[in-house]
């Protein structure tokens, strides 16, 4: 298995532009949670899918991001428009809920520069 | 309320030292899973060890080792005669088994240099 996929790996735009954020989770799985990780508060829980269904986006900032899962295979993470607080490393992770204590399998990142 | 707190922050330690990573978590669930994954400056975060919440067992793993307390809501974790490849962040992770699936918590992290 690929394991998690999440392109682009980096991205750099400037304020005010919109920015998609791209995510394939491994096959078979049916959660999916989107983590953003910044050094002065670690990593963050934005929100999190269970069968395509958005569970808890509670720890999404505020609405200029937004997330959809219009299939197990596919996930995006929009900022609109962006700013340059925004700049962090975004992580999207899968693990598989019918499992107890699965662990969550984490993509490489996209790192985004907001200038 | 954070669900996972790791004090924490920095440590060093001269190579061959051993380190504890401190971890202390907060769930008012029954059932849990509690984690540690590393995160080398490669920036991947990769999983290492998983104990669930009725297995207070501690375990010994290579030069891997934890202890796992519910009494005081602790799972710490220790690297014996460390090496400079254990140079990472390393973060630990609580897991609630919700009727809405499985949700990951982790801790700010704690930052390991090993000084050869």
């Amino acid at each position: 298995d690929a394991g998690v996929i999440q392109s682009p790996r980096h991205e750099v735009t400037e304020m005010g532009q919109e920015v998609t954020l791209r995510c394939k989770p491994i096959s078979g799985h049916n959660s999916l949670f989107w983590y953003r990780q910044t050094m002065m508060r670690g990593l963050e829980l934005l929100i999190y899918f269970n069968n395509n269904v958005p569970i808890d986006d509670s720890g999404m900032p505020e609405d200029r991001f937004s997330a959809k899962m219009p299939n197990a295979s596919f996930s995006t993470l929009k900022i609109q428009p962006s700013e340059p607080r925004d700049s962090a490393v975004y992580f999207c992770a899968s693990s598989f809920e019918g499992l107890p204590g699965t662990e969550a399998f984490f993509g490489q990142g996209t790192r985004l520069t907001v200038v | 309320a954070q669900k996972v707190t790791q004090a924490q922050t920095e440590i060093s330690v001269v190579e061959k030292e051993d380190v504890t990573l401190d971890c202390v978590y907060e769930t008012r669930d029954t059932t849990y899973y509690l984690f540690w994954y590393k995160q080398p400056p490669s920036g991947e975060l990769v999983f290492l060890i998983r104990r669930n919440s009725f297995d207070e067992q501690n375990e010994i793993s290579g030069r891997y080792s934890w202890n796992f307390q519910k009494s005081t809501s602790s799972f710490n974790f220790t690297i014996t005669a460390s090496q400079v490849v254990d140079s990472a962040v390393y973060f630990c992770a609580l897991s609630e088994v919700a009727n809405t699936g499985n949700q990951f918590y982790f801790g700010t992290g704690t930052s390991l240099t090993v000084i050869p």
